[in-house]
């Protein structure tokens, strides 16, 4: 059964630091893995996918980058602002649905 | 841009009612979902749905059940509310084509449910 672990569980960093936050799966036969941004109290908001023939996808500041073999993929935020603050969840699809980490909640404080 | 559009924000319901979420999507997906998030938990599949009339269940469809009449909305109904549903469900949608892996997953705003 698919596994997916984030961590750290928390972070908090003050303004302009870059940021790596962890995923890891157990199962690396995923089709895909998406980064989400979710703000307290709200939805999900897709940040970036990575399809499993892939190695790293970028959007502005922030890149996502995927190792099938080590079950790992990271998300790096450059030059962080207090706007990132959100949690941060990484999901795996696998056959056919998305089996989600519970996510790393990230502070910037100015 | 898609947007999913879950039809409450809050709702608070008593135990044993009859309570039904609703979800539309605007962009002719086929495939939706219903989520529950809990804390320390993270993100559960409840059901989900390929396509109009069908209906799969995901990891824990106990006490829930779903309809998918039109192809733009996904229900998801507890016939008998219990204070072990009070949740934040979510419920997203998903296009699906040839090219299976590429498809993001959109979501609505979530219903934040309290059942007393």
């Amino acid at each position: 059964k698919q596994e997916v672990t984030q961590i750290p569980a928390a972070l908090s960093v003050p303004e302009g630091e870059n940021l790596v936050l962890n995923c890891s799966f157990t199962d690396s036969a995923i089709y895909n893995l998406q980064w989400f941004r979710q703000d307290p109290g709200k939805g999900l908001t897709s940040l970036l996918l990575i399809q499993s023939s892939q190695r790293e996808q970028t959007s502005g500041r922030l890149n996502a980058s995927l190792d099938k073999s080590s079950g790992r993929s990271t998300l790096y935020i450059a030059a962080s602002q207090p706007g990132d603050s959100a949690t941060y969840l990484c999901a795996v699809f696998n056959t056919d649905k998305l089996i989600f980490g519970t996510g790393t909640r990230l502070q910037v404080f100015p | 841009d898609v947007k999913v559009t879950q039809s409450s924000r809050y709702l608070v319901k008593r135990t044993g009612e009859k309570v039904f979420l609703e979800c539309v999507q605007d962009m002719d997906h086929e495939n939706m979902f219903w989520y529950r998030q809990d804390p320390g938990l993270g993100l559960r599949l409840i059901y989900f749905s390929y396509d109009v009339k069908m209906k799969e269940k995901g990891d824990i469809p106990e006490g829930y059940s779903v309809s998918r009449e039109k192809k733009e909305r996904f229900s998801l109904i507890l016939e008998s509310a219990s204070t072990n549903q009070t949740s934040m469900y979510l419920c997203a949608s998903r296009q699906t084509g040839v090219v299976l892996t590429n498809e993001k997953l959109f979501f609505g705003s979530g219903t934040q449910l309290s059942v007393l």
